[in-house]
């Protein structure tokens, strides 16, 4: 089936690491993805990860994956007020051609306070 | 990176009337488009798979001949509203796949949004 389940907020304080929780069900996602968006506005992908890694680092973000449990996290390291905003983890389902069928989960909102 | 314009911003309409929401990568070709739904406080539901040259993907449950979706160049698609509702009031979001590198990695760009809303 096609389920993929986040915790629906998190609170932290500006300067702490935030971390971010997502569960998805199809094992042949070959990437799976972050994406962030702004009140108002579309989504940015943030990072992503392929299948076979089990950790990806850029910067700030760290995204691990443990693909036994289907389980995928992104950490924010010295999460700033900018950072607020929802968070939306994704798996991948193939389409033909090469491309693949998002499916979302439905979105974390994470409060930075002071 | 790559960019994806959606037009307009943001629609108000009468219940009715058909609304059309273009959407265009603009620095890099698009065979496969995506058109997505989504209200507030939740996720993006996909509506359907647009492909250039022929004819569009919905997913189970959304009316094809409700949402037309017509993409004829690698830049542009565009999704319209037929005979809107309200309950047809959302944020419409499309994305643009871009296949790049050796391994021909997928990536889907977003566009901004389009909010409707239906009176």
């Amino acid at each position: 089936g096609e389920d993929v389940e986040q915790s629906l907020f998190l609170s932290v304080r500006e300067g702490d690491s935030s971390v971010i929780n997502c569960t998805y069900t199809d094992s042949s996602s070959t990437y799976l993805y972050w994406y962030k968006q702004e009140p108002g506005a579309g989504l940015q992908l943030l990072t992503y990860i392929f299948s076979n890694m089990d950790m990806k680092q850029d910067q700030r973000l760290t995204v691990l994956l443990n693909k036994k449990d289907k389980h995928l996290s992104l950490r924010i390291a010295d999460t700033q007020t900018g950072d607020s905003a929802i968070y939306f983890c994704a798996e991948t389902l193939p389409l033909s051609g090469g491309y693949n069928k998002l499916i979302f989960g439905a979105g974390t909102r994470l409060a930075v306070h002071p | 990176g790559a960019v994806v314009s959606q037009h307009p911003s943001r629609v108000i309409c009468k219940s009715g009337t058909s609304v059309k929401i273009e959407c265009r990568s603009l620095d890099f070709q698009a065979t496969t488009m995506f058109w997505y739904r989504q209200f507030p406080k939740q996720s993006l539901m996909l509506m359907a798979t647009s492909n250039e040259g022929s004819k569009a993907t919905y997913e189970q449950g959304v009316e094809k001949d409700k949402f037309l979706i017509n993409h004829a160049s690698l830049t542009l698609s565009t999704l319209t509203v037929t005979s809107a509702h309200p309950e047809d009031s959302s944020f419409y979001i499309c994305s643009a796949s871009q296949l790049r590198g050796a391994l021909s990695q997928e990536t889907q760009y977003f566009g901004p949004g389009t909010r409707l809303l239906v009176l």
